[in-house]
């Protein structure tokens, strides 16, 4: 199977600190996304790395790839109640055409 | 507005009925995707279109059915062959397979 598997799947944390959340995947890969899903809506596309890329930065938002683990890791720096949301990621590669998702990481930011 | 738009956003069906879920997009995407969450899960694929009159099931396909008439259009059936529907429905498009996915805000679909 091409989806992500999210890890941890819930998280709790404090305003202002750090949250780090892991994907980890199984095939090869053109491209690793990640999403964000506020409760009841749909998702939104946060950042996409290439698999010749190692890391990638938007914001406040710090993406890692290793593809001889087949992992990544998403970092949201400076935590904001706001930040609260499911967070997904989506391996892309050449094999299957549809990006498949995960069960997410619930991220909480505690004000 | 570029975007993609699905309705309703909420939808109640009698147990038996067909239902059908609408998603329209003016992004010139060529690809379309629908996906079906339930309470605390994560996505799973239905069906899957990557240009016109053209589709593919994904991993749930059974009692759902879609057409593809249209660039634009990719609306989703929900048939009496399926047995537990009620979830929250998601339309999305991407410019090709693989690339940025575009999301709707999804259909609430209840059966009563």
């Amino acid at each position: 199977s091409q989806q992500g598997e999210e890890d941890p799947q819930a998280l709790s944390i404090q305003e202002g600190e750090n949250a780090t959340m892991n994907c980890s995947y199984k095939t090869s890969i053109n491209n690793l996304q990640w999403y964000r899903q506020n409760s009841g809506r749909g998702l939104v596309h946060l950042i996409l790395i290439r698999s010749n890329e190692r890391e990638k930065h938007s914001g406040r938002l710090r993406v890692t790839l290793d593809t001889s683990k087949k992992s990544s890791s998403l970092l949201i720096t400076a935590s904001r109640a706001a930040d609260t949301a499911s967070y997904f990621c989506a391996p892309a590669g050449a094999g299957r055409r549809a990006l498949t998702f995960g069960s997410g990481t619930r991220l909480q930011v505690q004000p | 507005d570029g975007g993609i738009t699905q309705s309703p956003k909420y939808l109640f069906r009698k147990e038996g009925q067909n239902v059908t879920l609408s998603c329209e997009q003016n992004l010139n995407h060529d690809a379309m995707y629908w996906y079906r969450q339930d309470p605390g899960q994560g996505l799973r694929l239905i069906y899957y279109s990557q240009i016109v009159n053209d589709f593919q099931k994904g991993d749930i396909a059974e009692g759902y059915s879609v057409s593809r008439e249209k660039k634009e259009s990719f609306p989703l059936t929900v048939t009496s062959a399926q047995k537990n529907p009620t979830a929250f429905y998601l339309c999305a498009s991407s410019p090709t397979e693989g690339t940025e996915a575009f999301f709707g805000q999804g259909t609430r679909l209840t059966v009563v």
